[in-house]
This record gives structure tokens, sequence and C-alpha cells, in this order.
């Protein structure tokens, strides 16, 4: 079945950049997110890539896509204290989307 | 302003009493989503519909059941069959294109606690 790996936690100083890594298993995803979640909050989707890419950059985001290792990472540049929160990578074809475990992100001062 | 609202924002329930937690979406999506959240854990689906009238089991569908008569509203039923019912519940709502899932839109959840 589906399952999507990432790790617990990340700490970061404010102004450096964040790398947040995902592993999934479905070759067959058509597509992969990353959502933030604030919180109490429900999720926001931050962005998404089409499986046939193999980078998509959206202001301070950058997707990255290794395919053939299966591997998804999102950098987030200038990381400020307003982007701490947990990160959830997700992949998914047309009927379902599978989620990971989140990645907390903490954002020193 | 379109969105997905879930109400209510709290809920508490006695064993052995069903409760229903409403959720509902004017961004004329087609499918619609419940998960369950736990502390440290991802999301688990429970169920998921792509249209009216018609709804799926995700993976941990027991002791929960939900309806689909409109469009916009997907209401969870969680029964006093589920053992372990305190968690976050989330619902999502997105629109199916030809090539696939564009990605959810989520509700700010409901806190459901047993007491």
């Amino acid at each position: 079945g589906e399952d999507v790996e990432q790790s617990l936690f990340l700490s970061v100083r404010e102004g450096d950049s964040s790398v947040i890594n995902c592993t999934y298993t479905d070759s067959s995803s058509t597509y992969l997110y990353w959502y933030k979640q604030e919180p109490g909050a429900g999720l926001q989707l931050l962005t998404y890539i089409f499986s046939n890419m193999d980078m998509k950059q959206d202001q301070r985001l950058t997707v990255l896509l290794n395919k053939k290792d299966k591997h998804l990472s999102l950098r987030i540049a200038d990381t400020q204290t307003g982007d701490s929160a947990i990160y959830f990578c997700a992949e998914g074809g047309y009927q379902k989307v599978t989620f990971g475990t989140g990645t907390k992100l903490q954002v020193i001062p | 302003d379109g969105g997905i609202t879930q109400s209510p924002k709290y809920l508490f329930r006695k064993e052995g009493q069903n409760v229903t937690l409403s959720c509902e979406q004017n961004l004329n999506h087609d499918a619609m989503y419940w998960y369950r959240q736990d502390p440290g854990q991802g999301l688990r689906l429970i169920y998921y519909s792509q249209i009216v009238n018609d709804f799926q089991k995700g993976d941990i569908a027991e002791g929960y059941s939900v309806s689909r008569e409109k469009k916009e509203s997907f209401p969870l039923t969680v029964t006093s069959a589920q053992k372990n019912p305190t968690a976050f519940y989330l619902c999502a709502s997105s629109h199916m294109g030809a090539g696939g899932n564009y990605g959810y839109t989520f509700g700010s959840g409901t806190r459901l606690t047993v007491v």
C-alpha cells in the first residue's frame, strides 16, 4: 500500500533556509503535495507538483522531486517565525491522497 | 467568500452516545472527505464521497457513518461503536479534474472529546 514518511522535527534559525524531506512509495501517484498546519487549525495547501516535473518554484517555496528515488523536498527560503507549523507531504492519484505524519518546523528568532 | 465550514469547533460526547459533525462547502467541489488526526500521527481517511448519494469507506471507517444527500454537505456521525473517538476531525473537499486531484481545501476542524 501507499506509505509516506517524513522526519518528525526540524529546527532552523530565522533567515536561514529550511529543507523538509519526504519519501513515498506509490510510483503511480499523479500529484505530490505540501500542506501547512498551524496549531488547532486545518491544513492549508501550499503547493503541488505533477509527477512528470522535477522542480516547481513559488515565491519562497521550492519543491524538488526525484521520481527515481521517490523523494520529495520542500525548501523555504528566508524562513520567518510565521513559518513555524507542521508541514505534511502527501501523494495522490485520482481518488485518494495519502498523507505523511508531518514535520514540525520550529523557527528560532 | 468560498470555503468549507465545520461545526462545532469543540464537541463533547458521553460514552454510548452518537454525535454528528457538520461539514458544508460552497466551492462547488465534487469530492468530499473526512479525516481523523491523532497527536503525532498523520491523517487517516475515514470516508470519502465523489458524487451525491455515493460514498466509500476509507482506511478506518468502523464506528463511523456518513451521508451525501447534497453536493454541499457531508456530515459524519461518530457512533457508540467507535471505541476511541477522541481526536481532531478534519473535513476536506476537492475539485476532480481529468488528470487527478488538484489538492484539498480543508475546514478548520472539530475537536471531539469523550467525557
